[in-house]
Protein backbone atom coordinates (compact mmCIF):
# COMPACT_ATOMS: atom_id res chain seq x y z
CA UNK A 1 0.00 0.00 0.00
CA UNK A 2 1.23 4.18 -0.12
CA UNK A 3 1.20 5.95 2.76
CA UNK A 4 2.34 9.83 3.97
CA UNK A 5 2.65 11.24 7.13
CA UNK A 6 3.40 14.95 8.21
CA UNK A 7 2.28 16.98 11.41
CA UNK A 8 -0.77 18.20 10.67
CA UNK A 9 0.17 21.33 12.37
CA UNK A 10 3.21 23.66 13.12
CA UNK A 11 4.00 26.53 14.22
CA UNK A 12 7.05 28.95 14.03
CA UNK A 13 8.49 32.63 14.86
CA UNK A 14 9.51 34.83 12.20
CA UNK A 15 13.08 34.63 11.38
CA UNK A 16 13.42 31.46 12.63
CA UNK A 17 14.26 28.21 11.05
CA UNK A 18 11.22 25.18 10.45
CA UNK A 19 11.84 21.59 9.47
CA UNK A 20 9.14 19.46 8.12
CA UNK A 21 9.25 15.99 8.30
CA UNK A 22 7.31 13.40 5.99
CA UNK A 23 7.69 9.86 6.08
CA UNK A 24 6.14 7.79 3.26
CA UNK A 25 5.70 4.27 2.18
CA UNK A 26 5.16 3.11 -1.25
CA UNK A 27 5.65 0.10 -3.35
CA UNK A 28 7.21 2.16 -6.78
CA UNK A 29 9.02 4.99 -5.31
CA UNK A 30 10.42 6.99 -8.11
CA UNK A 31 10.47 10.57 -6.25
CA UNK A 32 9.42 13.21 -4.25
CA UNK A 33 8.01 16.25 -4.24
CA UNK A 34 7.31 19.47 -1.78
CA UNK A 35 4.20 21.87 -2.13
CA UNK A 36 2.98 25.29 -0.61
CA UNK A 37 -0.66 25.90 -0.70
CA UNK A 38 -2.13 29.02 0.67
CA UNK A 39 -5.83 28.96 1.89
CA UNK A 40 -8.22 28.68 -1.21
CA UNK A 41 -5.55 28.22 -3.56
CA UNK A 42 -3.59 25.24 -5.77
CA UNK A 43 -0.31 24.11 -4.85
CA UNK A 44 2.74 25.62 -6.32
CA UNK A 45 5.78 23.60 -6.36
CA UNK A 46 8.80 23.93 -4.57
CA UNK A 47 11.09 21.45 -4.64
CA UNK A 48 11.62 17.46 -5.99
CA UNK A 49 14.39 14.68 -4.75
CA UNK A 50 14.68 11.68 -6.47
CA UNK A 51 18.25 10.67 -5.03
CA UNK A 52 19.26 11.30 -1.52
CA UNK A 53 20.48 14.17 0.05
CA UNK A 54 20.33 17.84 0.42
CA UNK A 55 18.73 20.38 -2.35
CA UNK A 56 18.96 23.99 -1.84
CA UNK A 57 16.80 26.73 -3.23
CA UNK A 58 17.13 29.62 -1.71
CA UNK A 59 14.95 30.08 1.56
CA UNK A 60 14.07 26.71 1.29
CA UNK A 61 16.18 22.95 1.44
CA UNK A 62 14.45 19.91 0.95
CA UNK A 63 16.14 16.27 2.05
CA UNK A 64 15.73 13.09 1.67
CA UNK A 65 16.70 9.48 2.78
CA UNK A 66 15.05 6.79 0.29
CA UNK A 67 16.26 3.60 2.84
CA UNK A 68 14.55 5.30 5.55
CA UNK A 69 11.54 6.32 3.40
CA UNK A 70 12.08 10.26 4.81
CA UNK A 71 12.46 13.15 3.33
CA UNK A 72 11.99 16.98 5.49
CA UNK A 73 11.57 20.25 4.29
CA UNK A 74 13.68 23.44 5.74
CA UNK A 75 12.37 27.09 5.83
CA UNK A 76 14.97 29.58 6.88
CA UNK A 77 14.55 33.14 7.70
CA UNK A 78 10.67 32.57 8.07
CA UNK A 79 8.41 35.12 6.96
CA UNK A 80 4.95 36.09 7.83
CA UNK A 81 3.95 35.31 4.23
CA UNK A 82 5.20 31.41 4.81
CA UNK A 83 2.52 31.05 6.59
CA UNK A 84 0.55 28.09 4.54
CA UNK A 85 -0.13 24.33 4.39
CA UNK A 86 2.84 22.84 3.08
CA UNK A 87 2.28 19.48 1.13
CA UNK A 88 4.60 16.17 0.75
CA UNK A 89 3.76 14.27 -2.65
CA UNK A 90 5.65 11.08 -3.44
CA UNK A 91 5.65 10.02 -7.04
CA UNK A 92 4.63 6.08 -7.57
CA UNK A 93 5.35 4.07 -10.37
CA UNK A 94 2.56 2.46 -12.09
CA UNK A 95 3.77 -0.85 -13.10
CA UNK A 96 2.53 -1.37 -16.97
CA UNK A 97 1.59 2.21 -17.39
CA UNK A 98 3.18 5.28 -18.74
CA UNK A 99 1.52 7.73 -15.98
CA UNK A 100 3.64 8.16 -12.56
CA UNK A 101 0.97 9.13 -9.94
CA UNK A 102 1.68 11.80 -6.97
CA UNK A 103 0.15 10.89 -3.90
CA UNK A 104 0.02 13.49 -1.07
CA UNK A 105 0.10 13.22 2.18
CA UNK A 106 -2.52 15.16 4.62
CA UNK A 107 -0.31 18.57 4.83
CA UNK A 108 1.00 20.59 7.43
CA UNK A 109 -0.48 23.61 8.28
CA UNK A 110 2.35 26.23 9.37
CA UNK A 111 1.81 29.16 11.05
CA UNK A 112 3.81 31.84 11.76
CA UNK A 113 3.95 34.60 14.28
CA UNK A 114 5.60 37.84 15.04
CA UNK B 1 6.74 29.09 -17.27
CA UNK B 2 4.64 25.98 -17.08
CA UNK B 3 1.47 27.92 -16.58
CA UNK B 4 -1.58 26.19 -16.11
CA UNK B 5 -4.77 28.22 -16.16
CA UNK B 6 -8.54 26.78 -15.05
CA UNK B 7 -12.15 28.07 -15.87
CA UNK B 8 -14.08 28.76 -13.86
CA UNK B 9 -12.97 29.97 -10.64
CA UNK B 10 -15.54 29.29 -8.93
CA UNK B 11 -19.11 28.14 -9.75
CA UNK B 12 -22.67 27.64 -7.82
CA UNK B 13 -25.48 25.21 -9.61
CA UNK B 14 -28.69 23.36 -8.40
CA UNK B 15 -28.88 20.13 -7.61
CA UNK B 16 -29.07 17.53 -10.89
CA UNK B 17 -27.17 19.84 -12.98
CA UNK B 18 -24.30 19.06 -15.01
CA UNK B 19 -20.99 21.55 -14.53
CA UNK B 20 -18.30 21.55 -16.97
CA UNK B 21 -14.24 22.56 -15.60
CA UNK B 22 -11.73 23.53 -18.19
CA UNK B 23 -8.14 22.78 -17.50
CA UNK B 24 -5.55 24.83 -20.20
CA UNK B 25 -1.84 24.37 -20.25
CA UNK B 26 -0.53 28.16 -21.53
CA UNK B 27 2.54 27.82 -23.08
CA UNK B 28 3.42 24.21 -22.75
CA UNK B 29 1.83 20.86 -24.26
CA UNK B 30 0.11 18.23 -21.62
CA UNK B 31 0.88 14.97 -22.54
CA UNK B 32 -0.87 14.41 -19.10
CA UNK B 33 -3.03 15.94 -17.42
CA UNK B 34 -4.41 14.88 -13.61
CA UNK B 35 -7.74 15.78 -11.93
CA UNK B 36 -7.89 16.58 -7.97
CA UNK B 37 -10.35 16.89 -5.89
CA UNK B 38 -9.82 18.64 -2.28
CA UNK B 39 -12.41 18.89 0.68
CA UNK B 40 -12.08 21.55 3.47
CA UNK B 41 -8.53 20.94 5.32
CA UNK B 42 -7.82 17.62 3.32
CA UNK B 43 -5.31 16.48 1.18
CA UNK B 44 -5.97 16.48 -2.52
CA UNK B 45 -6.83 13.49 -3.90
CA UNK B 46 -6.49 12.01 -7.70
CA UNK B 47 -9.71 11.55 -8.88
CA UNK B 48 -8.21 10.58 -12.34
CA UNK B 49 -5.62 10.86 -15.22
CA UNK B 50 -5.38 11.91 -18.73
CA UNK B 51 -3.34 11.21 -21.39
CA UNK B 52 -4.32 13.12 -24.74
CA UNK B 53 -5.98 10.87 -27.08
CA UNK B 54 -7.10 8.17 -25.19
CA UNK B 55 -9.27 7.54 -22.43
CA UNK B 56 -9.08 8.48 -18.52
CA UNK B 57 -7.95 6.35 -15.82
CA UNK B 58 -9.75 6.75 -12.61
CA UNK B 59 -9.03 6.03 -9.38
CA UNK B 60 -10.59 3.29 -7.19
CA UNK B 61 -14.06 4.58 -6.05
CA UNK B 62 -14.32 7.39 -8.36
CA UNK B 63 -17.40 6.73 -10.77
CA UNK B 64 -16.08 7.37 -14.31
CA UNK B 65 -19.87 8.24 -15.64
CA UNK B 66 -20.46 10.42 -12.83
CA UNK B 67 -16.83 12.80 -13.50
CA UNK B 68 -16.69 13.02 -17.39
CA UNK B 69 -12.82 13.90 -18.48
CA UNK B 70 -11.72 14.63 -21.75
CA UNK B 71 -7.80 15.20 -23.21
CA UNK B 72 -8.95 15.89 -26.80
CA UNK B 73 -5.90 18.41 -27.49
CA UNK B 74 -2.17 18.64 -26.03
CA UNK B 75 -3.42 21.42 -24.26
CA UNK B 76 -6.85 21.54 -22.89
CA UNK B 77 -8.73 18.52 -21.02
CA UNK B 78 -12.59 18.90 -19.17
CA UNK B 79 -13.80 17.61 -16.64
CA UNK B 80 -17.60 17.19 -16.15
CA UNK B 81 -19.55 16.92 -13.09
CA UNK B 82 -22.61 15.46 -14.01
CA UNK B 83 -26.01 15.41 -12.11
CA UNK B 84 -24.09 17.21 -9.38
CA UNK B 85 -25.27 17.00 -5.77
CA UNK B 86 -24.48 18.77 -2.37
CA UNK B 87 -21.80 16.07 -1.57
CA UNK B 88 -19.96 16.61 -4.65
CA UNK B 89 -19.22 20.36 -3.89
CA UNK B 90 -15.05 20.52 -3.78
CA UNK B 91 -12.36 22.33 -4.55
CA UNK B 92 -11.28 20.07 -7.86
CA UNK B 93 -7.91 21.25 -9.05
CA UNK B 94 -6.16 20.12 -12.18
CA UNK B 95 -2.46 19.67 -13.03
CA UNK B 96 0.02 19.48 -16.44
CA UNK B 97 2.97 17.19 -17.16
CA UNK B 98 4.43 17.65 -20.32
CA UNK B 99 7.17 16.17 -22.49
CA UNK B 100 9.79 18.78 -21.24
CA UNK B 101 8.17 18.85 -17.52
CA UNK B 102 8.63 14.78 -16.87
CA UNK B 103 9.47 15.38 -13.35
CA UNK B 104 6.86 18.12 -12.54
CA UNK B 105 3.20 18.25 -12.48
CA UNK B 106 2.20 22.05 -12.67
CA UNK B 107 -1.21 22.77 -10.88
CA UNK B 108 -3.99 25.40 -11.93
CA UNK B 109 -5.37 27.64 -9.36
CA UNK B 110 -8.79 25.55 -8.79
CA UNK B 111 -12.42 25.65 -9.41
CA UNK B 112 -14.36 25.87 -6.37
CA UNK B 113 -18.07 23.74 -7.05
CA UNK B 114 -20.66 24.69 -4.71
CA UNK B 115 -23.79 22.77 -5.56
CA UNK B 116 -27.08 23.84 -3.76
Amino acid sequence: GQNIDQPTEMTATEGAIVQINCTYQTSGFNGLFWYQQHAGEAPTFLSYNVLDGLEEKGRFSSFLSRSKGYSYLLLKELQMKDSASYLCAVRDREYGGATNKLIFGTGTLLAVQP
Amino acid sequence: GAVVSQHPSWVICKSGTSVKIECRSLDFQATTMFWYRQFPKQSLMLMATSNEGSKATYEQGVEKDKFLINHASLTLSTLTVTSAHPEDSSFYICSARGRLTTDTQYFGPGTRLTVL
